[in-house]
């Protein structure tokens, strides 16, 4: 059973347009949400995260969304980037720290220039 | 400052045999995290520790996985005997502390023939 679920495997999207990358939790315990990027042949790097009792975090051309009664959240990317290309991974964890996460499947995103 | 560190990149064995996974974390970072990747999927948390003590393990699959990190910097992951099944990449990531951030190293692509 999954308890972060990313529906869409891929998302193809023109440079200085919006990138809208989704992720659906079935846990209600999950109250700390983060985004990690990778790129092939590395490791995951840390991009944005979002704590429950927040609905939105800004971090330059990246904005996390969470929507605790849809149990859903959204990483916005604007304006995309060709460097932004790559899987972007949602994770999720309980007891407000980020010791113990839960990944999602991860889309991949190209940016096409 | 140097990121978390892993070897090897890449190893081939042929089932039945061992394999062991090295990782050397940032300095000064006292939580050392070991995940596996399946293809297609998200990391997945085997093993952390707190300096040299292993305080979750209750994903990994102890009857043929088995760690250590006996002066709470370097750890070792090993496999034995691996199976087929075992083929993924085997990711390193490390934290200041519980809860912390965590820093990925690059990972080792485990193929078992």
């Amino acid at each position: 059973d999954q308890q972060v679920k990313q529906n869409s495997p891929s998302l193809s999207v023109q440079e200085g347009r919006i990138s809208i990358l989704n992720c659906d939790y079935t846990n209600s315990m999950f109250d700390y949400f983060l985004w990690y990027k990778k790129y092939p042949a590395e490791g995951p790097t840390f991009l944005i995260s979002i704590s429950s009792i927040k609905d939105k975090n800004e971090d330059g051309r990246f904005t996390v969304f969470l929507n605790k009664s849809a149990k859903h959240l959204s990483l916005h990317i604007v304006p995309s980037q060709p460097g932004d290309s790559a899987v972007y991974f949602c994770a999720a964890s309980a007891g407000g720290s980020n010791y113990k996460l839960t990944f999602g499947k991860g889309t991949l995103l190209t940016v096409n220039p | 400052e140097a990121g978390v560190v892993q070897s090897p990149r890449y190893k081939i064995i042929e089932k039945k045999q061992p394999v062991a996974f090295w990782c050397n974390p940032i300095s000064g970072h006292n939580t050392l995290y070991w995940y596996l990747q399946n293809l297609g999927q998200g990391p997945e948390l085997l093993i952390r520790y707190e300096n040299e003590e292993a305080v979750d393990d209750s994903q990994l699959p102890k009857d043929r996985f088995s760690a250590e990190r006996l002066k709470g910097v370097d750890s070792t992951l090993k496999i034995q005997p691996a199976e087929l099944g075992d083929s993924a990449v085997y990711l390193c990531a490390s934290s200041p502390r519980t809860g912390g951030q965590q820093y990925f190293g690059p990972g080792t692509r485990l193929t078992v023939t």
